[in-house]
């Protein structure tokens, strides 16, 4: 049973144009909402977060989106770099007394010169 | 300031063997998480730990089991090994106002 699903595996997008990545929930519980960006052999870094009580919020070229009613989170990035080539994972959380973060499956970013 | 570090960064073990993982926090942070990736999977929660207290488990068996010392450093242990714990172990460790910070992970290969 996964709470947390991100439908698309593989995205391409040419340089300069926007990224649009995508997270479906399940549970209505979240209320907090982070993107990470993972290169091949690092940990997971992170890229940035919404509170609940937003359903916006920016960070230079990167936008986080959250849709409570739709229960839907996207991560905008404009204008995409080559550098921004990398696996997008989203991770939900609310707290249950540990702080535990319920990933989806990410998406692999590649951006085209 | 050194970040989140784990050791070892690569591991080849035999099925029935156990490993054990090491993780140090960045300095001041309490709380210690673990996770497991999978090969095409996002990372899945095995435990938390917060002041040298479990503060949550996830979804794994009982071969599964942690600990965090007194210098809030923590240990993930693997009894019995399988095929299917193969997978990258990350730790995170976490400051109430700065967030998740993970470290680049220990490759476990069972063969």
């Amino acid at each position: 049973d996964q709470q947390v699903k991100q439908n698309s595996p593989s995205l391409s997008v040419q340089e300069g144009r926007i990224s649009i990545l995508n997270c479906d929930y399940t549970n209505s519980m979240f209320d907090y909402f982070l993107w990470y960006k993972k290169y091949p052999a690092e940990g997971p870094t992170f890229l940035i977060s919404i509170s609940s009580i937003k359903d916006k919020n920016e960070d230079g070229r990167f936008t986080v989106f959250l849709n409570k009613s739709a229960k839907h989170l996207s991560l905008h990035i404009v204008p995409s770099q080559p550098g921004d080539s990398a696996v997008y994972f989203c991770a939900l959380g609310y707290d249950q007394g540990a702080q535990k973060l319920v990933f989806g499956q990410g998406t692999r970013l590649t951006i085209n010169p | 300031d050194a970040g989140v570090t784990q050791s070892p960064t690569h591991l080849i073990k035999t099925r029935g063997q156990h490993v054990t993982l090491r993780c140090s926090p960045i300095s001041g942070h309490k709380s210690v998480s673990w996770y497991q990736q999978v090969l095409g999977q996002g990372p899945q929660f095995i435990f938390q730990y917060y002041e040298k207290e479990e503060r949550g488990r996830g979804n794994f068996p009982d071969r599964f089991s942690a600990r965090q010392f007194p210098n809030y450093s923590s240990e993930l242990n693997v009894n019995a090994l399988l095929l299917g714990d193969s997978a990258l172990y990350l730790c995170a460790s976490s400051h109430r106002e700065s967030g998740y910070t993970f470290g680049s992970g220990t490759r476990l290969t069972v063969v």
